[in-house]
């Protein structure tokens, strides 16, 4: 089955930049998707097909994707952004399944 | 603005069958443009999803839950529900429903709106 590792924690300063990595067998080749959860909510999308932002997600956020690494990053980091941060892909080959990573702990110091 | 509530019991002894119900409010579950997720995390660890459902009632499940799921869809009440047979403590988790959406082979497969989620135990 397909695995999609993330760092479990990342911590940054407010006002700086993010980037959470997510990493799978030749990602590159797959949509990914991030959501952002925060503690008793449940998990919000923040990025879908790699780059694009639902409606209502600041720009601050975006995405990218290639080779075996997506990154999730948020620029000018707030408070507010402290969160868990989760990949998300289709796994389209053997089992045709869901496949979230396990996970990132942001930090705003 | 689509709303999605999910309900059922909050206990269940080892071995029964967890059944929930999700309803969907501010849309319909016999949209042709989405899929119907469950989706899991037992406490303090990640996301696990569990399988979708399409209003024509044609269904996709996790490999690794596969032998013990059913989704199924009711369009006339506007909700889809899981059972998850042969319980144990591992099944112990929050479960989500959630719509899918998106496009080409991922299709259903971006949750765009979640439900808040229900606390299931499996406890004697």
């Amino acid at each position: 089955s397909y695995v999609l590792t993330q760092p479990p924690s990342v911590s940054v300063a407010p006002g700086k930049t993010a980037r959470i990595t997510c990493g799978g067998n030749n990602i590159g080749s797959k949509s990914v998707h991030w959501y952002q959860q925060k503690p008793g909510q449940a998990p919000v999308l923040v990025i879908y097909y790699d780059s694009d932002r639902p409606s209502g997600i600041p720009e601050r956020f975006s995405g990218s994707n290639s080779g075996n690494t997506a990154t999730l990053t948020i620029s000018r980091v707030e408070a507010g952004d402290e969160a868990d941060y989760y990949c998300q892909v289709w796994d389209s080959s053997s089992d045709h399944s869901v496949v979230f990573g396990g996970g990132t702990k942001l930090t705003v110091l | 603005q689509v709303q999605l509530q999910e309900s059922g019991p909050g206990l269940v002894k080892p071995s029964e069958t967890l059944s929930l119900t999700c309803t969907v409010s501010g849309g319909s579950v016999s949209s042709g443009s989405y899929y119907w997720s469950w989706i899991r995390q037992p406490p303090g660890k990640g996301l696990e999803w569990i399988g979708y459902i399409y209003y024509s009632g044609s269904t996709n499940y996790n490999p690794s839950l596969k032998s013990r799921v059913t989704i199924s869809v009711d369009t006339s009440k506007n909700q889809f529900s899981l059972k998850l047979s042969s319980v144990t403590a591992a099944d112990t988790a929050v479960y989500y429903c959630a719509r899918g959406t998106g496009w080409g082979a991922a299709a259903g497969t971006v949750f765009d709106y979640w439900g808040q989620g229900t606390l299931v135990t499996v406890s004697s």
